[in-house]
């Protein structure tokens, strides 16, 4: 089966601009999420999709990170403005049910200038 | 919240020998615990898992091991190879929300 699609893989951009982050998971998976992965460390979870409702959010920056998960299937994350420390690579990953085990893509690779 | 810690933070090993990754957890609420693998410039890939309601798993190389009442699990690499070289993380979850750990870089000296 086709893994988690992102796009696009590297993105530059300079402070207070905006930027948008593309998701497709797989194919009948119904739990979307994205993480945030700064280098050196793990991945910390920004936002749990269930079909095209929100879980958990409680980590999601919401004064400059939103994100949409429209018809329950593709899903984007908007960053707007970016700040320095938002220099990191955004991960998404879908599981075919909440708790199932997560797959991940290769994520968004975001440098702030 | 959950917390989770991993240790070492780097592991040297010779190829053909066994590796072993340790992770506590602070949350007794837990009741999943995958092992993902990320080589550089890819997303983490799950190699493992295990529920509360076992206490070790094996998938021909590699085992994980889960002690409940001490809130630790372990992951044991047998017979290293150098495609083994990678960050190996560890995370909890309950349920849903995964808590990495910081990670473990691994390498396998030939």
């Amino acid at each position: 089966e086709a893994g988690v699609a992102q796009s696009p893989r590297y993105k530059i951009i300079e402070k207070r601009q905006s930027v948008a982050f593309w998701c497709n998971p797989i194919s009948g998976h119904a739990t979307l999420y994205w993480y945030q992965q700064i280098l050196g460390q793990g991945p910390k979870l920004l936002i749990q999709f269930q079909n095209n409702g929100v879980v958990d959010d409680s980590q999601l920056p919401k004064d400059r990170f939103s994100a949409e998960r429209l018809k329950g299937v593709d899903s984007t994350l908007k960053i707007q403005p970016a700040k320095l420390e938002d220099s990191a690579v955004y991960l998404c990953a879908s599981s075919l049910k909440e708790g199932g085990p997560q797959h991940f893509g290769d994520g968004t690779r975001l440098s702030i200038l | 919240g959950e917390n989770v810690e991993q240790h070492p933070s780097t592991l040297s090993v010779q190829e053909g020998d066994s590796a072993v990754i340790k992770c506590t957890y602070s949350d007794s609420a837990s009741n999943y615990f995958p092992w993902y693998k990320q080589e550089l410039g890819k997303g983490p890939q799950l190699i493992i898992d295990i529920r509360s309601n076992v206490g070790e798993k094996k998938d021909q190389r590699i085992a994980v091991t889960l002690n409940k009442t001490a809130k630790h699990f372990s992951l044991h690499i047998t017979e290293t190879q150098p495609e083994d070289s990678a960050v190996y993380f560890c995370a909890a979850s309950n349920p849903g929300q995964l808590t990495f750990g910081s990670g473990t870089q691994l390498t396998v000296l030939p």
